[in-house]
């Protein structure tokens, strides 16, 4: 069966560090990977998503990048937070546009 | 463009319906509905596509009318379980440029009392 593993699950940073956050999949190929961030109270917003290795597609202009190195694995990065990325960061993944998302647990990211 | 969602908080007590919709000035291919408990991710309830279908989750289901490009989640005697706040998301096409992708809903947040 399908997992999606997400980490860490909360992070504190300062505003102006760098950030990491990883998702991966296992138990399917080629999956279509999405990063979501939900502020508080707030519903999901779309950063990013990937249909395949090394292909990424932004939404949201800012400071946030993504990346796809391998198959499975979806990476959310920023070179200097800011205060206003805290949030609630949910990596996603589906086999196709006919099939529901599968969340991983989240990533609750407070900038400090 | 995001769905609108209505309304935006319902509370009920256990045993009581409702009835939340959702509804898209674009057209839709796809409609789907989840449910978050405060704190954890989205789980995934249902998908409708394209073609005014029906679907049922036990005392869940909910209805997708395409040429209203709306869609409706119906919870009956709701259950304490049942509280949380569900979120439509929708495509406007089955592929393409889209790859699927969702935009969600405001939210609609439910609390069922005993």
């Amino acid at each position: 069966s399908q997992t999606i593993h997400q980490w860490p699950a909360t992070l504190v940073q300062p505003v102006g560090s760098p950030l990491s956050l990883e998702c991966t999949v296992e138990g399917t190929s080629n999956p279509n990977l999405y990063w979501y961030r939900q502020a508080a109270g707030r519903g999901l917003q779309l950063l990013f998503y990937s249909v395949g290795i090394g292909q990424i597609s932004s939404e949201v202009p800012q400071n946030l990048s993504a990346s796809r190195p391998q198959d499975r694995q979806f990476i959310l990065s920023s070179k200097k937070l800011l205060l206003s990325d805290s949030g609630f960061y949910l990596c996603a993944w589906s086999e196709w546009t006919a099939y529901g998302y599968t969340f991983g647990s989240g990533t609750r990211l407070t900038v400090v | 463009q995001q769905p609108v969602q209505s309304p935006q908080a319902v509370i009920l007590r256990e045993g009581e319906d409702a009835v939340i919709n959702c509804s898209s000035s674009k057209a839709l291919y796809s409609v789907h509905w989840y449910r978050q408990k405060h704190g954890e991710a989205p789980v995934f309830l249902m998908i409708l596509l394209k073609g005014g279908e029906q679907k049922g989750h036990e005392k869940i289901s909910a209805s997708f009318n395409e040429k209203k490009q709306q869609s409706s989640l119906y919870l009956t005697a709701s259950q304490l379980s049942y509280s949380g706040t569900y979120f439509c998301g929708s495509t406007n096409n089955a592929g393409g440029t889209s790859y699927g992708k969702l935009t969600f809903g405001q939210g609609t947040i439910l609390t069922v009392h005993p």
